[in-house]
């Protein structure tokens, strides 16, 4: 199965600070790349597909970038609401698999 | 509007089954994929299960012959039988829709709350 990997486990910011969050797939898994953010007692909430593209509603201040194996999650100028638990998933191969999550916490 | 409504959750026994069901609405779930997902407490997300609109299934190798993933077209429903449970299996178990990129490739854009299932004696 495919591993994913993410770095950091936890990242404390201020808000009006930038995040920059790393996803690494143990073999390629080409753009089928998506991020999810959860906050404590919810579902999951797709932010990003295709490794770069933002779902329906999902701010400007969050981009997805990489592909192969290295893919990254930027948030600019981060906001009271994003203080949250971010995954990312494969989904070119099966099992699915998702990274282990970042959580990003407010300093 | 796309909505998920998992129910079914409940204690259960080591060994014993429980049937987890998801409604939706706002699409047809025999159009699409359709998965679970489950979140041990304090965990990550572990994929468990999908079913494809032509009827084609894959499963984790944690719950492959012990869990059956199907679905009800007149209800518009998803279902998730579990069997010969394990605490392991302890967790919320969430259904998701599966949506396909413009390469074919499907990836998960809705998700329900969740239903609780917990294995103990």
């Amino acid at each position: 199965e495919i591993v994913m990997t993410q770095s950091p486990a936890a990242l404390s910011a201020s808000p009006g600070e930038r995040a920059t969050l790393s996803c690494r797939a143990s073999q390629s898994v080409g753009s089928n790349l998506a991020w999810y953010q959860q906050k404590p007692g919810q579902a999951p909430r797709l932010l990003i597909n295709g490794a770069s593209i933002r779902a329906t509603d999902i701010p400007a201040r969050f981009s997805g970038s990489g592909s192969g194996t290295e893919f990254t999650l930027t948030i600019t100028s981060l906001q009271s609401e994003d203080f949250a638990v971010y995954y990312c998933q494969q989904y070119i191969r099966w099992p699915w698999t998702f990274g282990q999550g970042t959580k990003v916490e407010i300093k | 509007e796309v909505q998920l409504v998992e129910s079914g959750g409940n204690l259960v026994q080591p060994g014993g089954s429980l049937r987890l069901s998801c409604a939706a609405s706002g699409f047809t779930v025999s159009s699409t994929y359709m998965s679970w997902v489950r979140q041990a407490s304090g965990k990550g997300l572990e994929w468990v299960s999908v079913l494809y609109s032509d009827g084609t299934i894959y499963y984790a190798d944690s719950v492959k012959d012990r869990f059956t993933i199907s679905r009800d077209d007149s209800k518009n429903t998803l279902f998730l039988q579990m069997n010969s449970l394990r605490a392991e299996d302890t967790a919320v178990y969430f259904c998701a829709r599966g949506r396909k990129d413009s390469g074919g490739w499907a990836f998960l854009d809705y998700w329900g709350q969740g239903t609780l299932v917990t294995v103990s004696s």
